[in-house]
């Protein structure tokens, strides 16, 4: 009965490589999220859908395109990994994009180490 | 854009200690949640509090909207309490962006 569900835990891939990450939510959510945590610990909002369509693009390289077949599943593709992306990468979601009230529930991450 | 700062950036306490991690942020919130990093990576919602108090077991959380910030009490420490705290919070009409402080890291030894 996971909540926000990513796969996969763990991605180990060489440079250059392109890789996705998937996230689902049974939770019933109509907004999801991707943030990106670095070595230091520091998160940082990368993306944000609502019903499948794009509310936040924070600064992030065009090599990282997210796709939302359905509100109820984000995923995250990479392209040309660099050695810079390594990195814990969360799911999150909430009930709506705006206002009081709304909780984001974090899924357990995917760890990227490009080498 | 609104920064959030949280002190102390480095807590380590004696099992059966209390303490008071803080949260300072420099623009209106509607969002204000902390979270609990564990030794394993998963981030754990503790409090959803953009004002007022609230307590849950050993933890309690107060936000003073007005003042813009916020406190995270923890009492009777447990060695489980380790890891990362954090802050996170939403700009007034923000779309839920959560902006994250940069943790409190929490070593209780027994």
């Amino acid at each position: 009965d996971t909540a926000v569900s990513q796969t996969p835990k763990y991605l180990v891939t060489q440079m250059g490589n392109d890789k996705s990450i998937k996230c689902e939510q049974n939770l019933g959510h109509d907004t999801m999220y991707w943030y990106k945590q670095d070595s230091k610990k520091f998160l940082k909002i990368m993306f944000s859908y609502n019903n499948k369509e794009l509310i936040i693009n924070e600064t992030v390289p065009n090599r990282f395109s997210p796709k939302s077949p359905d509100k109820a599943h984000l995923n995250l593709h990479i392209n040309s990994l660099e050695l810079g992306d390594s990195a814990v990468y969360f799911c999150a979601s909430s009930r709506l994009p705006t206002g009081s009230q709304e909780t984001q529930y974090f899924g357990p991450g995917t760890r990227l180490l490009v080498l | 854009g609104i920064q959030v700062e949280q002190s102390p950036p480095d807590l380590i306490l004696q099992e059966g200690a209390n303490s008071t991690l803080r949260c300072n942020f420099s623009d209106s919130v509607n969002n204000l949640q902390w979270f609990h990093q564990n030794p394993w990576g998963q981030l754990i919602n503790l409090f959803y509090i953009p004002s007022g108090t609230k307590q849950n077991g050993r933890l309690s959380a107060t936000t003073v909207a007005t003042e813009r910030y916020s406190l995270l009490y923890i009492s009777s420490s447990q060695t489980t309490d380790s890891g990362v705290y954090f802050c996170a919070v939403e700009r007034a009409g923000g779309y839920n962006k959560l902006i994250f402080g940069a943790g409190t890291r929490l070593a209780v030894h027994p």
